[in-house]
């Protein structure tokens, strides 16, 4: 089985100042890696993905994030905060030819940008 | 850019009543999704559909649910009775063939 850590359920931070969300996992298999940005009143945004390659994958709005394998670790980065990144981040696995490529989340992150 | 739709956005019901929650995946997407999220709480995985049936079903998809694709277009969560716990925001999500999934905006389901 598969399981995600958030450790850092907020994190507030000032406009323009650099962030990092932290995401571990836990698996016995390889994992699929994703980090979804959830906007206030709005749904699940997919915002980057590691499938394969290169660790250092970015997304969009300027986000990318770096797959450690001996860390188990997917930490999203972004060097200049907005206040519209004000959000929730949700860090999520799935295992490796996995059947149904079912989605295990964390407690998710809320990013507090203030001004 | 296609999207996944879900209607209604916000659905109260009373306890014991039936609810059925659609969704609209992306066209041309094969593998349909459910999941939940209890509000304050992770999302949760409640169920995967491909090929017209259940491919996967989570501890919590128990008998009072069910999952149908009742066309090429719709899929729809059925919650068959009510509880005041299975007040969440539910989210459909579709994906094509690689395990991305893309979600809907949710429905909020309100349970009195």
């Amino acid at each position: 089985a598969q399981s995600v850590t958030q450790l850092d359920s907020q994190v507030p931070v000032f406009e323009e100042a650099p962030v990092e969300l932290r995401c571990n996992y836990s698996s016995s298999v390889s994992v699929y890696l994703f980090w979804y940005v959830q906007y206030p009143n709005q749904g699940l945004q997919l915002l980057l993905k590691y499938l394969s390659g290169s660790t250092l994958v970015k997304g969009i709005n300027g986000f990318e994030a770096e797959f450690n394998k001996s860390q188990t670790s997917f930490h999203l980065r972004k060097p200049s905060v907005h206040i519209s990144d004000t959000a929730e981040y949700f860090c999520a696995v799935t295992p490796y030819g996995g059947a149904t490529n079912k989605l295990i989340f964390g407690t998710g992150t809320l990013l507090a940008v203030q001004p | 850019e296609p999207e996944v739709t879900q209607t209604p956005s916000h659905q109260v019901t009373q306890m014991g009543q039936e609810v059925i929650l659609r969704c609209v995946p992306i066209s041309n997407h094969l593998y349909f999704y459910w999941y939940r999220q209890i509000l304050g709480q992770k999302v949760e995985f409640l169920v995967s559909f491909y090929n017209n049936e259940i491919s996967e079903k989570s501890e919590i998809f128990d008998d009072q649910f069910s999952v149908e694709r009742p066309d090429g277009s719709n899929f729809t969560l059925k919650i068959r009775s009510t509880k005041l716990e299975d007040s969440a925001m539910y989210f459909c999500a579709s994906s094509r063939q690689a395990p991305e999934q893309y979600f809907g905006p949710g429905t909020r389901l309100t349970v009195t």
